[in-house]
Parts: C-alpha cells; structure tokens; sequence
C-alpha cells in the first residue's frame, strides 16, 4: 500500500508568481484535504475535495484553488503569491463520503514553500 | 480561527516518566482526534474519539473525553526518545472542517 506522496519538497518562489503543489492519495481514498502549517502554528485548513469536487472550503483567499483527477490524486495552486504564503503544505487522504472528520487522515510530507 | 488549544505548549521530561497534555475546544463536536508531528514534517493519526465516548486506549496512548467540560487529554506512558514531537488536537467547526489546536512540543530526555 503506497502512502501520501507530495512534491516537491521544497520550492522557492518570489513575491506575486503562482506555484503548484501536488499530491497523490494513498491507495484506495477518495477525499483529500489541504492544510496551511505556518512555523509554529498547527495546521489551517485551506479546502477538500471529493470525487474531484471541492466539498469544502477555509478562509482562505480565491487565489488558492485546487483540482483533483479521476485517480484522486491533487493540485493546490496559490496565484500572486505573497510573503505570507511562505509555509508548510500539507495534504491529507482519507476514505469515506467526503466527510474526512469522520475517519483518520493520512497526511503526506508537506511541500515547503518560501516566498522571497 | 483555531478550535483547539492544547495545554502546555511545551513539555520536557525524563525518558519513562509519564506525559499528559490536554485539548480544549470551543464548540460541540462530532470527534476529536490527536495527532502527532515529528519536526515539522506530516502527521501522524494517533486515536480518534467520538463524542459519546469517555476514553480510549492504543498501546501507550491513552485518551479521555469531557464533553461537558469541551476538554481532552492525552496521556503517554513510560515515554521513550522516539516520542519527541509536537502533538496536536484537531476537532470539527461547525462548518464541517477540521481545526487545530497550535500543539504541544513534548522533548523526551535520555
């Protein structure tokens, strides 16, 4: 069973480019989650998706926009980017109806963006 | 917003002594779940608990519930080094979403 890939590891970005972060699910799960971990902080939660539908959303700005494809896999993509964005991504895959709460999550690596 | 607040923030003891750290929320929740975070890196879920449960255990882990007090905690005993992490408390808003507490950094000292 292949667990929650994400790539890259890392990136570098300046003020205003836009940036995609991806993220395979692990075998067999259907929803996956996006979350925001800002040094020190715990995790923010940016937007879900189910059966490639967003089924969910944080307060986070529309800049941040994802996709998923029909093998469940993710993009999260942050236009204009801005100092703030600088973090660690982190994304999540679980099984169920959408509804991650009800079940565990198993979260990948995290992307770690800085923005210059 | 963060739900969650976890309670110290950081904890140091001796390798086998007992560690608890504790969760508190603001709204009535679904489940509460802990999950834990070696150097920044994913998480890792730990015990999820639903609300009309009081406690819960796995392994070293042991979990309790207060629903009437919106309050949880973690307790781990006969910690070892590889328990050094941060830990977190994540609970459900009332827009369905998880939400996290900052955590609690617990270092274990050989």
């Amino acid at each position: 069973e292949t667990g929650v890939t994400q790539s890259p590891t890392h990136l570098i970005k300046t003020r205003g480019q836009q940036v995609t972060l991806r993220c395979s699910s692990q075998s067999g799960h259907n929803t996956v989650s996006w979350y925001q971990q800002a040094l020190g902080q715990g995790p923010q939660f940016i937007f879900q998706y189910y059966r490639e539908e967003e089924n969910g959303r944080g307060n986070f700005p529309p800049r941040f926009s994802g996709l998923q494809f029909p093998n469940y896999s993710s993009e999260l993509n942050v236009n204009a980017l801005e100092l703030d964005d600088s973090a660690l991504y982190l994304c999540a895959s679980s099984s169920g109806q959408g509804r991650s709460y009800y079940n565990e999550q198993f979260f990948g690596p995290g992307t770690r963006l800085t923005v210059l | 917003s963060q739900q969650g607040e976890e309670d110290p923030q950081a904890l140091s003891i001796q390798e086998g002594e007992n560690a608890t750290m504790n969760c508190s929320y603001k709204t009535s929740i679904n489940n509460l779940q802990w999950y834990r975070q070696n150097s920044g890196r994913g998480l890792v879920h730990l015990i999820l608990i639903r609300s009309n449960e009081r406690e819960k255990h796995s392994g070293r882990l042991r979990v309790t519930l207060d629903t009437s007090k919106k309050s949880s905690s973690l307790l781990i005993t006969a910690s070892r080094a590889a328990d050094t992490a941060s830990y977190f408390c994540a609970t459900l808003d009332s827009n369905y979403q998880l939400i996290w507490g900052a955590g609690t950094k617990l270092i274990i000292k050989p």
